[in-house]
């Protein structure tokens, strides 16, 4: 079955450091999406890649979608304590449901 | 205004007495979820109705059984919680399955505490 597999599983970060996290699936992705889950909150959907090198940006967050659909990336910039909480990828395989990947929890060093 | 609402927020429940988790929604999405998540793991999905239509993931236990008797509302129920079975209950939504329209919109959660 679809697997989606995330590195680091943690990042420890100094404030205003960047930092990349990474997304890969078993299986070609028909669209992939991120979502961000704060200490104690549920996870909020983020964005959503759907063509192949798409590359979009949120404020200091930046999310890339590789060319052979089976990888993405989020870049976050500046890195703020407001960043802190868990970045989970899922992604979609065509006609198959949405599969999380295991999350990278951050921590942000003041 | 909340968009997908889950009540209770913090439930408590004796080992083997049955408990009902219940979410509703505002959004009139056609897929309603419903994940299992403990302490520092992604989401598991139990299962999903589309409409009317009931979808069991292979691997989700028969203890948990699920409702949904009409577009807003969607019930989880536990027949006899077990220890393993403590967790976070995370509800969401979307307006499609698969696609780029299954963007999942998650209620606040309830912690389930079985002692």
């Amino acid at each position: 079955g679809q697997q989606v597999m995330q590195i680091p599983q943690y990042q420890h970060v100094q404030e205003g450091e960047d930092f990349t996290t990474y997304c890969n699936s078993s299986t070609t992705l028909s669209n992939i999406q991120w979502y961000k889950q704060r200490p104690g909150g549920h996870p909020v959907f983020l964005i959503q890649l759907v063509k192949s090198g798409e590359v979009k940006k949120q404020k200091r967050l930046t999310f890339q979608f590789g060319e052979a659909k089976k990888n993405s990336s989020l870049h976050i910039t500046a890195t703020q304590t407001t960043d802190v909480g868990t970045y989970f990828c899922a992604g979609i395989a065509a006609g198959n449901k949405l599969t999380f990947g295991g999350g990278t929890r951050v921590l942000v060093k003041p | 205004d909340a968009m997908v609402i889950q009540n209770p927020r913090y439930q408590v429940t004796q080992f083997g007495k049955p408990v009902t988790l219940s979410c509703s929604q505002t959004l009139n999405h056609n897929v309603m979820y419903w994940y299992q998540q403990k302490s520092s793991q992604a989401p598991k999905l139990l299962f999903h109705y589309y409409d009317k239509d009931f979808n069991n993931e292979a691997d989700t236990p028969d203890n948990f059984q699920s409702r949904r008797p009409n577009t807003s509302f969607c019930f989880l129920d536990i027949r006899s919680p077990g220890l393993g079975d403590a967790a976070m209950y995370l509800c969401a939504t979307s307006r499609e399955a698969g696609g780029p329209r299954d963007t999942q919109y998650f209620g606040p959660g309830t912690r389930l505490t079985v002692l």
